[in-house]
């Protein structure tokens, strides 16, 4: 059974960089497949911030390009996110997940909330 | 960008009753779509994938169509465990995929 868990700090400064690792079990991250993470602020919908691969080649919203690096560990089994020069806005849940070939999520972490605040 | 539109934002169904949810894309996304099912506190759950296609474990009354633009989501008899936001996704884009804004089925 793929699981797959966030960690990170839950509150975050504005203009400070926000950092989540997503810990893979079940799985060998090497075996291929992409992974992704998503956010969703309070009470909206969800939005896809990018997905790396195993071999490292990453896919990025375009509209939080400049601001987001995702890595991966595989000798960890991990893979992390990077977001700078967080605001308000970037309050949400943050998921990590597993993206199927086709393009589909078929495995989510629980999701970790993340602050921004002073 | 592909957007993705969800219509209606609620439906009001009482249990037992079907449910029919909308979903349209901007442009086609072939059978590039998927189903997901959120409960208040948890993640996104995948229901359906390739448009029609019932992930592991899916109850059968949960069943997916249409292709190009037009998706339809019917939960044929609503059981308690189905009052949640169902959002769709279109992955016909590879490299980003992106969510429909959600329909929040609840109990009438």
């Amino acid at each position: 059974q793929v699981q797959l868990q966030e960690s990170g700090p839950g509150l975050v400064k504005p203009s400070e960089t926000l950092s989540l690792t997503c810990a893979v079990s079940g799985y060998s991250i090497s075996s291929g497949y992409y992974w992704g993470w998503i956010r969703q602020p309070p009470g909206k919908g969800l939005e896809w911030i990018g997905s790396i691969y195993h071999s490292g080649s990453t896919y990025y919203n375009p509209s939080l390009k400049s601001r987001v690096t995702i890595s991966v560990d595989t000798s960890k089994n991990q893979f992390s996110l990077k977001l700078s020069s967080v605001t308000a806005a970037d309050t949400a849940v943050y998921y990590c997940a597993r993206r199927y070939s086709s393009g589909y999520y078929d495995y989510w972490g629980q999701g970790t909330l993340v602050t921004v605040s002073s | 960008e592909i957007v993705m539109t969800q219509s209606p934002a609620t439906l009001s169904v009482s249990p037992g009753e079907r449910a029919t949810l909308s979903c349209r894309a901007s442009q086609s996304v072939s059978s590039n779509l998927a189903w997901y099912q959120q409960k208040p506190g948890q993640a996104p759950r995948l229901l359906i994938y390739g448009a029609s296609t019932r992930a592991t474990g899916i109850p059968a009354r949960f069943s997916g169509s249409g292709s190009g633009t037009e998706f339809t989501l019917t939960i044929s008899s609503l059981q308690s465990e189905d009052f949640a936001v169902y959002y769709c996704q279109q992955y016909n884009n590879w490299l980003r995929g992106t969510f429909g804004q959600g329909t929040k089925v609840e109990i009438k």
